[in-house]
């Protein structure tokens, strides 16, 4: 049974990068049909989608963090990790990492979640 | 980037069938299969539904799933108190290249 683990800081200062890491265990992460992707959602609304990694490496991030969100793949940890620049109070919420599958090349679901980590964005 | 609009709150007494609805646009829903998720307040989303209308292993089957044009609905038939949960849709959606999430339904089991 595949389980995955995010990890990192819990606060972080305005202006800096948030760095968090997702550590999959019972499986590895460089097998398909699946891909990795990260979740946040902040108190009280929505969770909203961030971007995913490829086992090739490839990346495909939301349009609205792009220009502050990487994705890096560390397959000799079975880890994929989560780095936002720039980070505001309005980037404060449980960050999700999870496994999405993939169906003739294309997502399908996420269907194994983390737990979830709180990340507080404050000085 | 679109915007899927279901129900804030739903509620119904045990053994009753509800429907949750989320609606969308052609970006979305229209062109795209749709896929349900459970939270439990203090724990990620867990995956109900996929492809429209299917049930991961362990899923009662009294929960199910359904797409007509832009429009998607989860159906809960004989409620039970353990379903109170926030429901959320969530389809592809083209321009963010990732799932779109609707702004859940909280189901209140009286």
């Amino acid at each position: 049974q595949v389980q995955l683990q995010e990890s990192g800081p819990g606060l972080v200062k305005p202006s800096q990068t948030l760095s968090l890491t997702c550590t999959v265990s019972g499986g590895s992460i460089s097998s398909g049909p699946y891909d990795w992707s990260w979740i946040r959602q902040p108190a009280e609304k929505r969770p909203e989608w961030i971007g995913r990694i490829y086992t090739s490496g490839r990346t495909n991030y939301n349009p609205s963090l792009k220009s502050r969100v990487t994705i890096l793949l560390d397959t000799s940890k079975n880890q994929f990790s989560l780095q936002l620049s720039s980070v505001t109070a309005a980037d404060t919420a449980i960050y999700y990492c999870a496994r999405e599958m993939i169906r003739f090349g294309q997502y399908d679901y996420m269907d194994v979640w983390g737990k979830g980590t709180t990340v507080t964005v404050s000085s | 980037q679109s915007v899927l609009t279901q129900p804030p709150s739903a509620s119904g007494t045990p053994g009753q069938r509800i429907t949750i609805s989320c609606s969308g646009s052609s970006s979305d829903i229209g062109g795209n299969t749709v896929n349900w998720y459970q939270q439990f307040p203090g724990t990620a989303p867990k995956l109900l539904i996929y492809r429209n209308n299917q049930r991961p292993s362990g899923v009662p089957d009294r929960f199910s799933g359904s797409k007509s044009g832009t429009s998607a609905s989860l159906v809960i038939s004989g409620l039970q108190s353990e379903d109170e949960a926030v429901y959320y849709c969530a389809p592809w959606e083209d321009s963010l290249n990732g799932p779109l999430f609707g702004g859940g339904t909280s189901l209140t089991v009286l």
